[in-house]
Order: structure tokens, then sequence, then C-alpha cells
């Protein structure tokens, strides 16, 4: 399996653009997370799906932050329009809820380093 | 919510000598699961190690254990023999196994910096 991919792996962007960041899960998973990294807040769950359906978006920071996932395979996280205070990684990670007790743990993608200028 | 902490921002250890993470955790279930996860500067996110409540035994993958004080709510990482690739981040996590939520609750990482 190639893993947790996201896309891109870097973006720059101007203040008040619309960015939008990718991610396909492992295939077979059915929870998918959305993570942001700030050295001053550490690791912050974002939203949340399982089987494709939002379970818990109370981490998404205001109204400009939306995420979708049409499908078991994609989910994007869109932050219109972005400022630069949205500057962080952006970690994507997905598990199953079959895996069996040994193994269960997250995978996660090599994340998205987003810069808002 | 379940609470994880991490009281050590940031430590260091000499290349070949043994260090010890700490982390501690609230909680008021009994089935869980504790992780650490790694996180060197390519930023890649990776498990280190896994334990179960509900196993007094303390888990080891090579070179990497745990210290699982369960009553006491403490799951630390020790590092023997360190390398020079183990400088990372490293996080703890929590797992409530007995919940329908399905997600991780993370520490705020231990910056840890192995010098030759």
């Amino acid at each position: 399996d190639a893993g947790v991919i996201q896309s891109p792996r870097h973006e720059v962007t101007e203040m008040g653009q619309e960015v939008t960041l990718r991610c396909k899960p492992i295939s077979g998973h059915d929870y998918l997370f959305w993570y942001r990294q700030t050295m001053m807040r550490g690791l912050e769950l974002l939203i949340y799906f399982n089987n494709n359906v939002p379970i818990d978006d109370s981490g998404m920071p205001e109204d400009r932050f939306s995420a979708k996932m049409p499908n078991a395979s994609f989910s994007t996280l869109k932050i219109q329009p972005s400022e630069p205070r949205d500057s962080a990684v952006y970690f994507c990670a997905s598990s199953s809820s079959l895996d069996s007790k040994p193994n269960y743990g997250y995978t996660f993608g090599s994340g998205t380093r987003l810069t808002v200028v | 919510a379940q609470t994880v902490t991490q009281s050590q921002p940031e430590m260091s250890v000499q290349e070949a000598e043994t260090v010890t993470l700490s982390c501690t955790y609230d909680t008021s279930e009994s089935n869980y699961y504790l992780f650490w996860y790694k996180q060197p500067p390519s930023r890649q996110m990776i498990l280190v190690i896994r334990q179960e409540a509900y196993k007094q035994q303390n888990a080891t993958e090579n070179r990497f254990s745990v210290n699982f004080q369960k009553a006491a709510k403490s799951f630390s990482l020790k590092i023997s023999d360190s390398q020079l690739g183990d400088t990372a981040m490293y996080f703890c996590a929590f797992f409530d196994r007995g919940s329908t939520l399905g997600r991780l609750y993370f520490g705020r990482g231990t910056q840890l910096t192995v010098w030759p």
C-alpha cells in the first residue's frame, strides 16, 4: 500500500486566496482525520470522518475552513479566504475500526506545509 | 474529553546513552491504547510503539520500551542506545477502545535532540 497520500507537499499562497488540500487515505480505512500542527498549538484535530460522514468538526477554527469526503478514497480541506495565521502543516491520517487490537493506529500522510503571505 | 500531558517540551541526550520521555494521561476508561509517535525533521509521523491497557507487560520494540503504570496513569518512553536518527519530536497519544468516536488524543510533544 502506498500509505496516506497528501498533496501538495508545499503550498505558498497570498492572503485572500482559496487553498485546497487533498488527501487519499489507505484503501479500506473507514476513518479519516485532518490535523493542523503549529509551534504554538501543537497538533490540533480539525475534523474527522467515519465512512465518509463528518463525525466531529468542532476543531474547525472558522467558517473559512471546510472539509469534504465525497467518497472513501478522497478528502479535501479548503480554506477560503486564506489568512497568514493559517500558515501551518496540515496532516491527514486514516485508520480502520476493523484493525485487530495489536495493529491499531493511525497512518499519517506526509503533511502539507501551507504558507500564506 | 481525555487529556494527555507531556511535561518536557525539550530534552537532549548524548549518543549511545539512555533517555526517558514522560507522559501522563487522564481518563475514567479502562479499555484503551497508548501510543508514542515520532516526528523527525522530515515531518513524517511514525508510530513507534503501542501499549494495550489490559496488558500488564510493558511493550518493547528494539531499543524502544515503555513503562506503563496504569494506576498512576503514566506512560513513559525509554530509548536505549540513543542514535542521531532518534532526533525528533515525540508525541504521546491515547485512544479509548470503548468509544465509538475513533479518535486519538495527542500530547503537545517532546523535542528530543541526540548529540554526538
